[in-house]
């Protein structure tokens, strides 16, 4: 079954430690996203990748990371300098097909708590 | 800047009757509307779309209207069904389409 799956689904860190969240794909879909909720609000994007090996910022990237070494694969680290990282994070690709509209394919999310 | 807003944070409606929600741009340059349909702990998924040079699009139960000149769209349900009870968002693309651009979404709870 082709798809989008995250890992882990439930994480929890102490302050000060970096996390890595990770998202995998088998549609061969080209561009990938991370955006994140908090309670309340709707998806801001962190994070996009058009193609391997290049990324771009989103809206909020301070205090994250990214890498795209795999079409498959676009993890997210959540760094220590992120002020505020409990949220939900949200993992998505876009079809060649839908470049025009935009349209985008999630996965099931991460939420990240940090005690 | 929030470019999308939806002003309506929830919305109860009763089994049968009409659900609208409503969403606000202030980006003349997006090309694209799109609706998505989240349930709590899950990602989002795509329910209905617009392109900018239509003012209705419709599939099954759901349609989407849009209103260019106010900047303004709306999606009905009808009939309601409790199973629609979820978190909406509006979200908006511009003409390059690299990213989507949502509203904070609307609570949709509806009533048996």
């Amino acid at each position: 079954d082709g798809g989008i799956t995250q890992s882990p689904k439930y994480l929890f860190r102490k302050e000060g430690q970096n996390v890595t969240l990770s998202c995998e794909q088998n549609l061969n879909h080209d561009a990938m996203y991370w955006y994140r909720q908090d309670p309340g609000q709707g998806l801001r994007l962190i994070y996009y990748s058009q193609i391997v090996n290049d990324f771009q910022k989103g809206d909020i990237a301070e205090g994250y990371s990214v890498s795209r070494e795999k079409k498959e694969s676009f993890p997210l680290t959540v760094t220590s300098a992120q002020k505020n990282p409990t949220a939900f994070y949200l993992c998505a690709s876009r079809p060649r097909d839908k470049v025009n509209t935009g349209e985008l394919f999630f996965g099931e999310g991460s939420r990240l708590t940090v005690l | 800047d929030q470019q999308v807003k939806q002003n309506s944070p929830s919305l109860s409606v009763q089994e049968g009757r009409i659900s609208i929600l409503n969403c606000d741009y202030t980006n003349s340059m997006f090309d694209y509307f799109l609706w998505y349909k989240k349930y709590p702990a899950e990602g989002p998924t795509f329910l209905i779309s617009i392109s900018s040079i239509k003012d209705k699009n419709e599939d099954g139960r759901f349609t989407v209207f849009l209103n260019k000149s106010a900047k303004h769209l709306s999606l009905h349900i009808v009939p309601s069904q409790p199973g629609d009870s979820a978190v909406y968002f509006c979200a908006a693309s511009d003409r390059a389409g690299n990213m989507l651009t949502f509203g904070g979404g609307t609570r949709l709870m509806v009533k048996p």
